[in-house]
C-alpha cells in the first residue's frame, strides 16, 4: 500500500515568509510526528498527534512553528516568519500506536526547506 | 532527560561484520529502534527489540541490554550497498510515544 507522503518535496523560501508543510500518513496510521533534521545532525522530534487527543507539543523550537491534523489524518506544519536556521529536512512519520510491537514509524521522504 | 549516544563514523570492508553500538539514557523507555538512511532518502525502518537478548534478522541483528541500557546493531557479510547511516532510537513512553534519536552511525564499506 502507499506510504507516507509529503510535499512539497522542495521548497525555497526568503527570511521572514511563512511556508506550509504538507504530511499524509499512511492509511488507518492514528499515530503521527513531526522531525526536522538539520545538515550533520540527529533527527529532533518536533510534535506527534495520537487520534483525536490534544497533541504533544514539547518538541516545537519556538511559538513560530505550529501544526495541525485535521480530520484525524493529514497534517500541515506551519512556520511563520522563517529565519535561515530554519533550513532543515522536515519529515513526518507515522505509526499504528497502541500495543507495544506497533510502535514501528515508517518515514515520508522529506520536505527539504531552504530559507535564504 | 533523554540521551542516546552512538559512534559518529565507521568503515569497514565489504564481506566483513561490523557492530554498530548504541546506549540511551531515558525515563520511560519502551524499546530501541534501529533505522537506516541513506544520504538525501528518508529513515528505514530495521529492527525494533523491546527484550532483552539478541534478534536476527537475515545479514542484520540487534542486541539490547536494559539493565545496560546499551544495544547494538550487527551487520554481517557487509556489502557496498550497506553504507549508510544508521540511527539508533529510544522510544519513551514517559506523556507521550516519543522516539528519541541519536545522531547516527555514518558506515562506509570499503572494496
Amino acid at each position: 500500500g502507499a506510504g507516507v507522503s509529503q510535499s512539497p518535496s522542495n521548497k525555497v523560501t526568503e527570511k521572514g515568509k511563512d511556508v506550509e508543510l504538507r504530511c499524509d500518513p499512511i492509511s488507518g496510521h492514528t499515530a503521527l510526528y513531526w522531525y526536522r533534521q538539520s545538515l550533520g545532525q540527529g533527527l529532533e522530534f518536533l510534535i506527534y498527534f495520537q487520534g483525536n487527543s490534544a497533541p504533544d507539543k514539547s518538541g516545537l523550537p519556538s511559538d513560530r512553528f505550529s501544526a495541525e491534523r485535521t480530520g484525524g489524518s493529514v497534517s500541515t506544519l506551519t512556520i511563520q516568519r522563517t529565519q535561515q536556521e530554519d533550513s532543515a529536512v522536515y519529515l513526518c512519520a507515522s505509526s499504528l500506536a497502541g500495543l507495544a510491537g506497533t510502535e514501528t514509524q515508517y518515514f515520508g521522504p522529506g520536505t527539504r526547506l531552504l530559507v535564504l | 532527560g533523554q540521551n542516546i549516544d552512538q559512534p559518529t563514523e565507521m568503515t569497514a570492508t565489504e564481506g566483513a561484520i561490523v557492530q554498530i553500538n548504541c546506549t540511551y539514557q531515558t525515563s520511560g523507555f519502551n524499546g530501541l529502534f534501529w533505522y537506516q538512511q541513506h544520504a538525501g532518502e528518508a529513515p528505514t525502518f530495521l529492527s525494533y527489540n523491546v527484550l532483552d537478548g539478541l534478534e536476527e534478522k537475515g545479514r542484520f541483528s540487534s542486541f539490547l541490554s536494559r539493565s545496560k541500557g546499551y544495544s547494538y546493531l550487527l551487520l554481517k557479510e557487509l556489502q557496498m550497498k550497506d553504507s549508510a547511516s544508521y540511527l539508533c532510537a529510544a522510544l519513551d513512553q514517559t506523556g507521550a510515544n516519543n522516539l528519541f534519536f541519536g545522531t547516527g552511525t555514518r558506515l562506509t564499506v570499503i572494496p
